[in-house]
C-alpha cells in the first residue's frame, strides 16, 4: 500500500541553523514526490517537485530510491521558513491523486 | 494567476444538517479533490472529480456525497452534519494528465459541528 511517513510532528531550530525534514515512502513503482508548503493563514501551496530538482527559497529534497526517502533540507533556516511541511506521494497510472503525510511544522527562532 | 476559491471561511451548522461546500476554480482545470485537514492526520482526500460528472473515492468517503456539473465548480455535500465532521476542508484543482501539474488549493473552509 502507498504511504508517506513524516515521523516529526515538529522541529524547532534556531535562525542560521541547518534543517532537515524527513520523509520515507512506501510504493512499489516509480514515485513522484512533491513537498507543499503552508505558512501561517496562507493556502497551501508546493514548495517543489522531485522530478524538476530544483532549489526554491534555498530548499532542496533528493529521492533516494535504496532507503525510500524524500527529505527536505536546507543548510540555513530563517524566521520566514516556520511553517507546516506536507510531503506527498503520487505514482499510479491513471490518476492524477497525491498521498500526503501527517505534516511537520517548523519553527525557526531568532 | 490560479485562482481556487470557497465558498465559506467560516462554517457552524448543527449535528443533522444538510451541509454544501462550494468550490471554484478559474483556469479550466481538469481535476478537482476535496480534502480534510486535522491535525496529526494531515491531508487526507474525500472525494477526487477527473472531468464533469465523473467522480472517485478518496480515502475517507463515509459522509460525504460530491457534485460536478460544470467544470469550474465542485461541490461537497455533508448529508447529515456529524460532531466528527469538525474540520478544516481544503479543495484543490489540478491539470490532468500527469503528476508534473502542481494542485492548487484554495484559503479552506472551517466547518465547526455542534
Amino acid at each position: 500500500a502507498q504511504r508517506v511517513t513524516q515521523p516529526e510532528k515538529l522541529l524547532s531550530v534556531f535562525k542560521g541553523a541547518p534543517v532537515e525534514l524527513k520523509c520515507n515512502y512506501s510504493y512499489s513503482g516509480s514515485p513522484e514526490l512533491f513537498w507543499y508548503v503552508q505558512y501561517s493563514r496562507q493556502r497551501l501551496q508546493l514548495l517543489l517537485r522531485h522530478i524538476s530538482r530544483e532549489s526554491i527559497k534555498g530548499f532542496t529534497a533528493d529521492l533516494n530510491k535504496g532507503e525510500t526517502s524524500f527529505h527536505l533540507k536546507k543548510p540555513f533556516a530563517q524566521e520566514e521558513d516556520s511553517a507546516m511541511y506536507y510531503c506527498a506521494l503520487g505514482g499510479n497510472n491513471n490518476t492524477d491523486k497525491l498521498i500526503f503525510g501527517t505534516g511537520t511544522r517548523l519553527q525557526v527562532f531568532p | 494567476d490560479v485562482k481556487v476559491t470557497q465558498s465559506s471561511r467560516y462554517l457552524v451548522k448543527r449535528t443533522g444538517e444538510k451541509v454544501f461546500l462550494e468550490c471554484v476554480q478559474d483556469m479550466d482545470h481538469e481535476n478537482m479533490f476535496w480534502y480534510r485537514q486535522d491535525p496529526g492526520l494531515g491531508l487526507r482526500l474525500i472525494y477526487f472529480s477527473y472531468d464533469v460528472k465523473m467522480k472517485e473515492k478518496g480515502d475517507i468517503p463515509e459522509g460525504y456525497s460530491v457534485s460536478r456539473e460544470k467544470k469550474e465548480r465542485f461541490s461537497l455535500i455533508l448529508e447529515s452534519a456529524s460532531t466528527n465532521q469538525t474540520s478544516m476542508y481544503l479543495c484543490a484543482s489540478s491539470y490532468r494528465g500527469g503528476l508534473y501539474y502542481e494542485q492548487y488549493f484554495g484559503p479552506g473552509t472551517r466547518l465547526t459541528v455542534t
